[in-house]
């Protein structure tokens, strides 16, 4: 079964801190996302990365960005959190090619006070 | 810009009934579909995906039934059992310019069945 771990299941920060999530997946997949998820707004992506070192801008990106060194580890980065990027964030992976299923963690529900 | 509606915030059946969820796109150029099944405090897993060239795919009891002109997908579950609640997103995927897939996902709709 596909692996997809996330470092923390909650997480508090305070406004203005660097935050960090991790993320690992055990499958060899090429591609990694960053979602994340409100009420009433489903899943929206934030970055994703179809390479080792390589990242695009998903539809909601400002105030966040991706570090992707190692294949297998996939990194959000919340430069400066502010009370908005209070939220569920998910990590998935896939493999590269059309159709794929993307397979994700169990999440990280992150408090910005 | 909503390009996957789901426009049934929620649903209740019956154990043992059929479960019926319908999901909307807008983007003729989406050519692949998926649905998954959230419980609460894990993340989303897939369960069903169809190809655009199709129009039915059945795994189980579990049916994805996918109407092109009308731009419209259903999920059908039979018989529904009571682990069957939980979240269920619709997720469109097509190529970006870069030939890269990408998911976009409706809104959801919870399903609650009830023995």
């Amino acid at each position: 079964d596909v692996k997809v771990t996330q470092s923390s299941r909650y997480l508090v920060k305070r406004t203005g801190e660097k935050v960090f999530l991790e993320c690992v997946q055990d499958m060899d997949h090429e591609n990694m996302f960053w979602y994340r998820q409100d009420p009433g707004l489903g899943l929206r992506l934030i970055y994703f990365s179809y390479d080792v070192k390589m990242k695009e801008k998903g539809d909601i990106p400002e105030g966040y960005s991706v570090s992707r060194e190692k294949k297998e580890r996939f990194s959000l980065i919340l430069e400066s959190a502010s009370t908005n990027q209070t939220s569920m964030y998910l990590c998935a992976s896939s493999h590269g090619g059309n159709g794929q299923p993307q397979h994700f963690g169990d999440g990280t529900r992150l408090s910005i006070l | 810009d909503q390009q996957v509606k789901q426009n049934s915030p929620s649903l209740s059946v019956q154990e043992g009934r059929i479960s019926i969820l319908n999901c909307d796109y807008t983007n003729s150029m989406f050519d692949y579909f998926l649905w998954y099944k959230k419980y609460p405090a894990e993340g989303p897993t897939f369960l069903i995906s169809i190809s655009s060239i199709k129009d039915k795919n059945e795994d189980g009891r579990f049916t994805v039934f996918l109407n092109k002109s009308a731009k419209h997908l259903s999920l059908h579950i039979v018989p529904s059992q009571p682990g069957d609640s939980a979240v269920y997103f619709c997720a469109a995927s097509g190529l970006k310019n870069t030939g890269f897939q990408k998911l976009v996902f409706g809104t959801g709709t919870r399903l609650l069945v009830s023995p």
